[in-house]
């Protein structure tokens, strides 16, 4: 089974630094796609990136990019210039191309709540 | 840009009652998704519909709960008889064929 690993529960940055949130996954599946995504105070998650795992080019939106590691596993979020609106809790998801059925599902991680400090 | 909404935002019930938490998905999309999120914990898939039947659920989706499309825009998730362990924060979600899928506000929902 598909798990997510997130092993900071909590960081904080100051305004206009850079930080990085870590994720690890396991998987023996050669094609999923990875995302992050944004939980801010108000609950609604938000997208913030997405990577497929069979392009080698990281992916970028803005201030947000990811290190993507296939052969480690590892998905990592890069926040740069950070700004008091991204304090959030981050969740790493997974996500399998469906078999059959045409449905995907995401597994998360446990979450990295994102402090911004002004 | 249009957006999955959820009702109520907060539903309080005793323990064995029934409750039923709606979703309206984005209109054109054909894939429908309920997620819960315990406080302070991950958020964790519970079941997907398309075509008016489940694709997929998982454990947790067990005979307690029950998902239905029954006017062709509403998504509903109905818990028959709740526990206190059912206090959580559900999230509805839509997608089209492609894979983002959106998620609405959630509605937090407490068994006494």
């Amino acid at each position: 089974a598909q798990t997510v690993t997130q092993s900071q529960p909590e960081m904080s940055v100051q305004e206009a630094e850079t930080v990085t949130l870590s994720c690890t996954y396991d998987t023996s599946e050669s094609n999923y796609y990875l995302f992050w995504y944004k939980q801010p105070p108000s609950r609604q998650m938000i997208l913030v990136i997405r990577q497929e795992a069979y392009k080698q080019q990281n992916a970028t939106e803005n201030r947000f990019s990811v290190n993507f590691q296939k052969a480690a596993k590892s998905f990592s979020l890069k926040i740069s210039d950070s700004q008091l609106g991204d304090t959030a809790m981050y969740f790493c998801a997974f996500m399998n191309p469906p078999l059959t059925s045409g449905t995907y599902k995401y597994i998360f991680g446990t979450g990295t709540r994102l402090k911004v400090l002004a | 840009e249009p957006e999955v909404t959820q009702t109520p935002s907060h539903q309080v019930t005793q323990m064995g009652q029934e409750v039923i938490l709606r979703c309206v998905p984005i209109s054109n999309h054909l894939y429908f998704y309920w997620y819960r999120q315990i406080l302070g914990q991950k958020v964790e898939f519970l079941v997907s519909f398309y075509n008016n039947e489940i694709s997929e659920k998982s454990e947790i989706f067990d005979d307690q709960f029950s998902v239905e499309r029954p006017d062709g825009s509403n998504f509903t998730l109905k818990i028959r008889s709740t526990k206190l362990e059912d206090s959580a924060m559900y999230f509805c979600a839509s997608s089209e064929v492609s894979l983002k899928q959106y998620f609405g506000p959630g509605t937090r929902l407490t068994v006494t």
